[in-house]
C-alpha cells in the first residue's frame, strides 16, 4: 500500500493567518488522486479539497488550496485567511487505480491537528 | 439529504460478545467501506466491497466480517470482539468506479470492548 506521510502532528496558527499543512506519500503510479479531508472535534470527516495527478494545476476551494508537486510526490494545504471554525484534525489521503489488491482505498496519513488562536 | 448512516454511534460492550455496526446509504453508491481510526495510526481500512456480493479485505481485516447483500448496506460484524478492537469506527461510500470520487462519510461509531 501506498505510504502517506504528515511530519506535522500538531500545527498552530493564529486568526486571519495563513498556515501550510504538509502532505508527502510514496508511491510508483502515475494515475492518482489526492484528497484533504478535515475532521472537527464532531468526528466526522468532511472533504476538503482534491487533487488529480495528472493536472498541473493546483486545486483551490476558496481558502483552501495545495501545492502539489508531483515529482517531489508532496501535497500541502494552505488555509488562507485562518479562522476559529478551522480547527480540527486534518487528513491528507491517497486514493489509486482500482487494482485487484486494494480496490479504491483510500491510504491515510496519521493526521495534522490544527490550533486557531484568536 | 444524501448521507451515510451508522448505528449505533457508541456501544460499550464486553469480550466475546458479537456485535454489529450497521452502515445505510442512500446515494446509490457501488462502493462502500469501512475504517478504523486509532489515536496515531490515522483511519486504516478494514472491508470494502466494489458493489452487491463483491467484497474484500483491508489492511487490517483480522477480526472482522462483512456483508453486502443490498446495495444501501453494509454491516460490520465483530463475531468475538477483543478490547484491541476499541476504536472509532467510518463507513463510508463512493459513486461508481471512478477513482477521484471523494469518499462520503458516516458520523462514525465509536466502540469499547471491555
Amino acid at each position: 500500500a501506498q505510504t502517506v506521510t504528515q511530519s506535522q502532528p500538531e500545527m498552530s496558527v493564529q486568526e486571519a493567518e495563513t498556515v501550510t499543512l504538509s502532505c508527502t506519500y510514496d508511491t510508483s503510479e502515475s494515475d492518482y488522486y489526492l484528497f484533504w479531508y478535515k475532521q472537527p472535534p464532531s468526528r466526522q470527516m468532511i472533504l476538503v479539497i482534491r487533487q488529480e495527478a495528472y493536472k498541473q494545476q493546483n486545486a483551490t476551494e476558496n481558502r483552501f488550496s495545495v501545492n502539489f508537486q508531483k515529482a517531489a510526490k508532496s501535497f500541502s494545504l494552505k488555509i488562507s485567511d485562518s479562522q476559529l471554525g478551522d480547527a480540527a484534525m486534518y487528513f491528507c489521503a491517497y486514493r489509486s487505480a482500482p487494482r485487484r489488491d486494494s480496490g479504491y482505498a483510500l491510504n491515510f496519513g496519521k493526521g495534522t491537528s490544527l490550533l486557531v488562536t484568536p | 439529504e444524501a448521507q451515510v448512516t451508522q448505528n449505533p454511534r457508541y456501544l460499550i460492550t464486553v469480550t466475546g460478545k458479537k456485535l454489529t455496526v450497521t452502515c445505510s446509504q442512500n446515494m446509490n453508491h457501488e462502493y462502500m467501506s469501512w475504517y478504523r481510526q486509532d489515536p496515531g495510526l490515522g483511519l486504516r481500512q478494514i472491508y470494502y466491497s466494489m458493489n452487491v456480493e463483491v467484497t474484500d479485505k483491508g489492511d487490517v481485516p483480522e477480526g472482522y466480517k462483512v456483508s453486502r447483500k443490498e446495495k444501501r448496506n453494509f454491516p460490520l460484524i465483530l463475531e468475538s470482539p477483543s478490547p484491541n478492537q476499541t476504536s472509532l469506527y467510518f463507513c463510508a461510500s463512493s459513486v461508481g468506479q471512478g477513482i477521484n470520487q471523494p469518499q462520503h462519510f458516516g458520523d462514525g461509531t465509536r466502540l469499547s470492548i471491555l
